[in-house]
């Protein structure tokens, strides 16, 4: 079966510091990737999806960037936070064959 | 570029009840997905019903049930005889194709009353 893992859970990080949140899938082959962010009590904003293996499709210019190394590896990353980078973000993905998401457990990423 | 509307962002309602939750979306396609997630406190996104735009029969997952309008580009979700563990966010969701985004709404807030 197939299974989602996103690490850390929590992260607080000071401001302009680094940052690589890490999400691998297991169990299937060329999945469709994603990274949301959710803000307190907000909606899901898309920030990058990814089709394949070095192919990323940024949704919201910002700061953050992602990659995706390997098939079922994708990164998120940036190399100075902001305070603005605060927020619930989740990793997903999904296939050809059954187009539903699923969901990582999330990472809370407090920048103070 | 597609959108995704859900005009109420918080809805209550009591035990037992039946509540129906709006959506909206904006696209130019004939074939796409359409998705109900919830969100507990927990966090967990948990799909609640797929609907595929080309059926036209509306989906039906145990008390969840959904009113596809494919003119009206409509999608409520139903929740009859409401428990508690319904109370969550709401997101409705678009699909293009397999290989494409996923689009969400901004979430609507249920509230069980006991």
């Amino acid at each position: 079966s197939q299974t989602i893992h996103q690490w850390p859970a929590t992260l607080v990080q000071p401001v302009g510091s680094p940052l690589s949140l890490e999400c691998t899938v297991e169990g299937t082959s060329n999945p469709n990737l994603y990274w949301y962010r959710q803000a307190a009590g907000r909606g899901l904003q898309l920030l990058f999806y990814s089709v394949g293996i070095g192919q990323i499709s940024s949704e919201v210019p910002q700061n953050l960037s992602a990659s995706r190394p390997q098939d079922r590896q994708f990164i998120l990353s940036s190399k100075k936070l902001l305070l603005s980078d605060s927020g619930f973000y989740l990793c997903a993905w999904n296939a050809g064959l059954n187009e539903k998401l699923f969901f990582g457990s999330g990472t809370q990423l407090s920048v103070l | 570029a597609q959108t995704v509307t859900q005009s109420q962002p918080e809805m209550s309602v009591q035990e037992a009840e039946t509540v129906t939750l709006s959506c909206t979306y904006d696209t130019s396609e004939s074939d796409y997905y359409l998705f109900w997630y919830k969100q507990p406190p927990s966090r967990q996104m948990i799909l609640v019903i797929r609907q595929e735009a080309y059926k036209q029969q509306n989906a039906t997952e145990n008390r969840f049930s959904v009113n596809f309008q494919k003119a009206a580009k409509s999608f409520s979700l139903k929740i009859s005889d409401s428990q508690l563990g319904d109370a969550a966010m709401y997101f409705c969701a678009y699909l293009k194709t397999s290989y494409d985004k996923v689009i969400f709404g901004p979430g609507t807030s249920l509230s069980v009353i006991p």
